[in-house]
């Protein structure tokens, strides 16, 4: 089954820009999406289809996808950016499964 | 909007059948998918239905261990167990996902935890 790769945490001071990768085979093939996930609250999707920003979520908040890698990338980040963040893709060659990510802490020192 | 049930604790072999109300939107329109976070670990998709027309689809990692199901006329998804486990505890989400299926799991639900133990 697809298997996707994450790192399993970033430190970044505020202000500063946190990039967080996800990486699988034939990444390029699939579409990306990631979620952000704070402490004891439910996921929140920030970024679908590869790049596209869902309503409410701020510019700060960018994402690409290139061959095996995608990435999630994050300018100017705050003290509330700190959370966990996830990739997913939707795996339509086998079974059409939904696959996520490990998942990467970020800590906004 | 997605309303899930509240918090259930359960001893082991017992069922359940947990909840998620959709309200704001068409809810034949979207499918409904549920997630799985063990306490501390990340998140595993379990299955998804389209209340349309009730197509359901399971991870095979879940096949036959749950069932889900939709209520067209009460505007509620369900996830149920025959017969639970202590590792089924953990916390459970719904989440819609657009009808292409392309733009992932658009808006979750706040989430039920399930405690399983004797």
């Amino acid at each position: 089954s697809f298997v996707l790769t994450q790192s399993p945490s970033v430190s970044v001071a505020p202000g500063g820009t946190a990039t967080i990768t996800c990486g699988g085979t034939h990444l390029g093939s699939k579409t990306v999406h990631w979620y952000q996930q704070k402490a004891g609250q439910a996921p929140v999707q920030v970024i679908q289809y590869d790049s596209d920003r869902p309503s409410g979520i701020p510019e700060r908040f960018s994402g690409s996808s290139f061959g095996y890698t995608a990435t999630l990338t994050i300018n100017r980040v705050e003290v509330g950016d700190e959370a966990d963040y996830f990739c997913q893709v939707w795996d339509s060659s086998s079974d059409h499964v939904w696959v996520f990510g490990g998942g990467t802490k970020l800590t906004v020192l | 909007h997605l309303e899930q049930s509240g918090a259930e604790v359960k001893k082991p072999g017992e069922s359940l059948k947990i909840s998620c109300q959709g309200s704001g939107y068409r809810f034949t329109a979207k499918w409904i998918a549920w997630v799985r976070q063990k306490p501390g670990k990340g998140l595993e998709w379990m299955g998804i239905i389209y209340p349309g027309d009730s197509d359901t689809r399971y991870s095979p990692s879940f096949q036959g261990q749950v069932t889900i199901s939709a209520d067209k006329s009460t505007t509620t998804a369900y996830l149920q167990w025959s017969r639970l486990e202590a590792s089924d505890s953990a916390v459970y989400y719904c989440a819609t996902v657009d009808t292409s299926l392309i733009r992932g799991f658009e808006y979750w639900g706040q989430g039920t935890l399930v405690t399983v133990t004797s």
